[in-house]
This record gives C-alpha cells, sequence and structure tokens, in this order.
C-alpha cells in the first residue's frame, strides 16, 4: 500500500535550519509529485512547494521562496523539505502529500504522519 | 494567487442533519477543487477531487458540486466520525491554495 513516512519531530533555536524528509512507498516513486503543506499551531493548511520525484524540478509558493529547498532522493525514495533561517512563527506541522491526477483534477490523496518542528531559544 | 473562501467558519450541527459547506475561488478555477477533512493530530483525507468525484473509499454520503467559482461539499446525514474540519483546496494552478477551514461541531 502506498505509504509516506516522515521523519520525526524536530526542536530548533531561532536562525537555524531543519531538514524533513518523507519516505515513499508501495508504488512508483518517480510517478507522482511531491507537494510540502504547513500547518501552524490552531491554524489551517499553507501549500508550500512541489518537487518532481523524476527530475528534480521544483516550484515554491512566493512565501516561501529562498527559504525552503525541496529535494529528492530517487535511489532512496525519498524528498526533503529543508528551511532555513528559522524563526518563532516556523513551528509548525509540515505535511509531504502526494498527487494523484485524475480526469478533470488533481489532489492529494497520501499524505505523511506530519512532522512537528519547534523552533524556540 | 487564487483565494480561496469558505462560509461558514465554523456550524454545530446534529447527527443525521444535512450539511452544507461553501468555498468560493477569487477567479475561475474550472473544476479543479478538492474537498479535505481534518481530524485533530491527524493528516488531512481527501474526500472529493475535481469537485464532484468521491475519493476511493469515502462514504457516499459526502457528495461536492460546482465549477467556476463557487463550490460546495454536502453531508447528507451527519454521522458522529464526521465531526472535523473542512478544507477546500485548488489545484487549477500553483500557488495550490487551500480555504480557510470548516469547523464542524456538535450540537
Amino acid at each position: 500500500q502506498v505509504q509516506l513516512v516522515q521523519s520525526g519531530a524536530e526542536v530548533k533555536k531561532p536562525g537555524a535550519s531543519v531538514k524533513v524528509s518523507c519516505k515513499a512507498s508501495g508504488y512508483t516513486f518517480t510517478s507522482n509529485y511531491i507537494h510540502w503543506v504547513r500547518q501552524a499551531p490552531g491554524q489551517g493548511l499553507e501549500w508550500m512547494g512541489v518537487v518532481s520525484p523524476s527530475d528534480g524540478s521544483t516550484t515554491y509558493a512566493q512565501k516561501f521562496q529562498g527559504r525552503v529547498t525541496l529535494t529528492r532522493d530517487t535511489s532512496t525514495s525519498t524528498v526533503y523539505m529543508e528551511m532555513s533561517s528559522l524563526r518563532s512563527e516556523d513551528t509548525a506541522v509540515f505535511y509531504c502529500a502526494r498527487v494523484i491526477i485524475r480526469t478533470g483534477g488533481r489532489g492529494f490523496d497520501h499524505w505523511g504522519q506530519g512532522t512537528l518542528v519547534t523552533v524556540s531559544s | 494567487d487564487i483565494q480561496m473562501t469558505q462560509s461558514p467558519s465554523s456550524l454545530s450541527a446534529s447527527v443525521g442533519d444535512r450539511v452544507t459547506i461553501t468555498c468560493r475561488a477569487s477567479q475561475s478555477i474550472s473544476s479543479y477543487l478538492n474537498w479535505y477533512q481534518e481530524k485533530p493530530g491527524k493528516a488531512p483525507k481527501l474526500l472529493i477531487y475535481a469537485a464532484s468525484n468521491l475519493q476511493s473509499g469515502v462514504p457516499s454520503r459526502f457528495s461536492g458540486r460546482g465549477s467556476g467559482t463557487d463550490f460546495s461539499l454536502t453531508i447528507s446525514s451527519l454521522q458522529p466520525e464526521d465531526f472535523a474540519t473542512y478544507y477546500c483546496q485548488q489545484s487549477y494552478s500553483s500557488p495550490w491554495t487551500f480555504g480557510p477551514g470548516t469547523k464542524v461541531e456538535i450540537k
């Protein structure tokens, strides 16, 4: 079955960087784009960006451009989200999600379990 | 960027009630509209894609309709496990923006 398994919770100091992994299994890794979504405590869902596992191409939300880097490792079927210059307001749960494309639409049919990143001095 | 709005932001309903949530896009998104259900401490779950298509395994009491800029999600008979927060999302163009969510609570 399709699974996206994310790395564990992180605690970081302001100004530091964090790298979260998302390991895919149960399907052909290069067949589906992987997106990242952020959810601050008590808040809604915020789209961050997308990476193509097949060629590594990326698109970022303007808000995260220059501070977030999405990469992939096809040898381990893993996608990574790295965020730099962390600040307290970056405290959030980060999700990876797989895109499924169907006739007339596309959505996130499988999600990772989420990774809590806490930024605190 | 395409802005998504939802109404209401929250609602109280009883088991068995028919519930409708609306979602509006700031510009036409054709039928590139998804609905997700989120429960505390869990990842969101895809309910509806392409505005009206039920994701595999989702109960038939959930339905979606709309196209262009106006969409709706209906739960025909609310069940105890349906109390959650619901988000719409457009996948028409990047960034794939979400609505602010609608929290469905027990009356």
